[in-house]
């Protein structure tokens, strides 16, 4: 099965600089990778997610870098805010590329300071 | 369109009980999954459902916990008796296309602690 590694566990950054959350994964067969974003007491949300066809996204001030050869992937936020502060997982599929669950990294706490 | 929905967002029960929690997914969406996070640590699979039908359930701890999805719509998950190591909050998520890497939605989750 899949194994995600996810670092830092917690990353403090100023206001308005930038942050950057790695992840690994173990299956070279994975072929989709999502980041969830939890707010304090709220669901985790989807953010981004990159497909192994391509090397990067952008969603506005949100990017995510793949690199199928090293097996990892970055989540990329610009230009930080304070509503930027929550728990960012990413994720990879149990098996493959197929609809059959996720397995997640362990979170990271990003701690926006003013 | 309505998100995914669960019931109840807290539960407190005393270690022996049994607790039913529920899940109703986004309208029309097949996959079902449920997922748990015990004490601030990574989100964990539990089992997923294609339509009624148990996909894969590898993640369920031991056999106290039983998940049903009748007639393919919402689903529950008894815990029965329930450990104090079962508090945690559990998550319910569904996505529409069986077979394909999708976005998850995910619901409120429900808080369990077991004393």
């Amino acid at each position: 099965g899949e194994n995600v590694e996810q670092h830092p566990s917690t990353l403090s950054v100023q206001e308005g600089d930038s942050a950057v959350i790695k992840c690994t994964y173990s299956d070279s067969a994975s072929n989709y990778f999502p980041w969830y974003k939890q707010e304090l007491g709220k669901r985790p949300q989807l953010i981004i997610d990159i497909r192994s066809n391509v090397g990067e996204k952008k969603d506005q001030r949100i990017a995510v870098t793949l690199n199928k050869t090293a097996k990892h992937f970055s989540l990329h936020i610009t230009e930080t805010q304070p509503e930027d502060s929550a728990v960012y997982f990413c994720a990879a599929p149990r098996s493959g590329g197929g609809a059959d669950g996720l397995t997640f990294g362990k979170g990271t706490h990003l701690i926006i300071q003013p | 369109e309505a998100g995914v929905t669960q019931f109840p967002s807290h539960s407190v029960i005393e270690k022996g009980q049994t607790v039913t929690l529920r899940c109703d997914p986004i309208s029309g969406h097949d996959n079902l999954y449920w997922y748990r996070r015990v004490m601030g640590k990574e989100i964990k699979f539990l089992l997923h459902f294609v339509k009624e039908s148990k996909q894969d359930e590898s993640g369920m701890p031991n056999n106290r916990f039983l998940a049903e999805r009748t007639g393919g719509t919402y689903s529950t998950l008894k815990v029965q008796p329930a450990e104090l190591e079962d508090s945690g909050v559990y998550f319910c998520a569904s996505s529409p296309t069986a077979g394909l890497a999708h976005e998850q939605y995910f619901g409120p989750g429900t808080r369990l602690t077991v004393t």
